[in-house]
């Protein structure tokens, strides 16, 4: 069973806040992700980490940020928060292979009114 | 550019069997990965397939053709507690992944 947390589960917020959804695992990971995903629509990649002090930008990065100064924690911060970032967002982390599964936290429900 | 196709929904019975195509363009090509998510919970690891064949996992199995950028997921002896999208996702020359839009697979009794 995965061991990856995700808070607050949902948040409504108003347009122009800054908000932080938080990530922990206790699986040691050294790989961790945020991803956006809408209804029946794919997974795309906001950003990533292969371990302490490494961070990436994935396909949906401008608009937020990441920081990973301890492993098991990946906290994604959006600065001014929009509508258009109303969406569930999904952290993940894998074991040190390029191959590993992703184990999924049960994700935040944002919306920005 | 990269892309995965699969279909959007696809309906069963209960006790039959069903097959989940999917099929990539990736830059490089380094596995396939299966996954299940039900409605408005986190994705649940299901396959790996890497090498050509088929990887049989209890009622689960998955079978990959590389050359023809191929998958598909079988399920047998279906169950309503199989009623969940099922997403394709397949990893890049830089092992990263590139995922499907899923497919919702409905069970009917």
């Amino acid at each position: 069973e995965a061991d990856i947390y995700q808070t607050p589960r949902y948040l409504v917020i108003g347009t122009g806040k800054k908000i932080t959804l938080e990530c922990s695992q206790t699986m040691g990971h050294d790989k961790m992700y945020w991803y956006q995903q809408d209804p029946g629509m794919e997974l795309h990649l906001i950003h990533y980490s292969y371990g302490v002090n490494s961070t990436e930008k994935g396909d949906l990065s401008s608009e937020s940020t990441v920081s990973r100064i301890r492993t098991e924690h990946f906290p994604l911060t959006l600065e001014s928060a929009r509508p258009s970032h109303t969406s569930q967002y999904l952290c993940a982390s894998s074991a040190g292979s390029d191959t590993g599964e992703l184990f999924f936290g049960e994700g935040s429900r944002l919306t920005v009114l | 550019g990269q892309n995965i196709d699969q279909p959007t929904e696809m309906t069963a019975t209960e006790g039959a069997i069903v097959q989940i195509n999917c099929t990539y363009q990736t830059s490089g090509f380094n596995g396939l990965f299966w996954y299940q998510q039900h409605a408005g919970e986190a994705p649940t690891f299901l396959s790996y397939n890497v090498l050509d064949g088929l990887e049989e996992k209890g009622r689960f199995s998955s079978f990959l053709s590389r050359s023809k950028g191929y998958s598909y997921l079988l399920l047998k002896e279906l169950q309503m507690k199989d009623s969940a999208s099922y997403l394709c996702a397949a990893t890049d020359s830089n092992y990263q992944l590139i995922w499907g839009a899923g497919t919702k697979l409905i069970i009917k009794p």
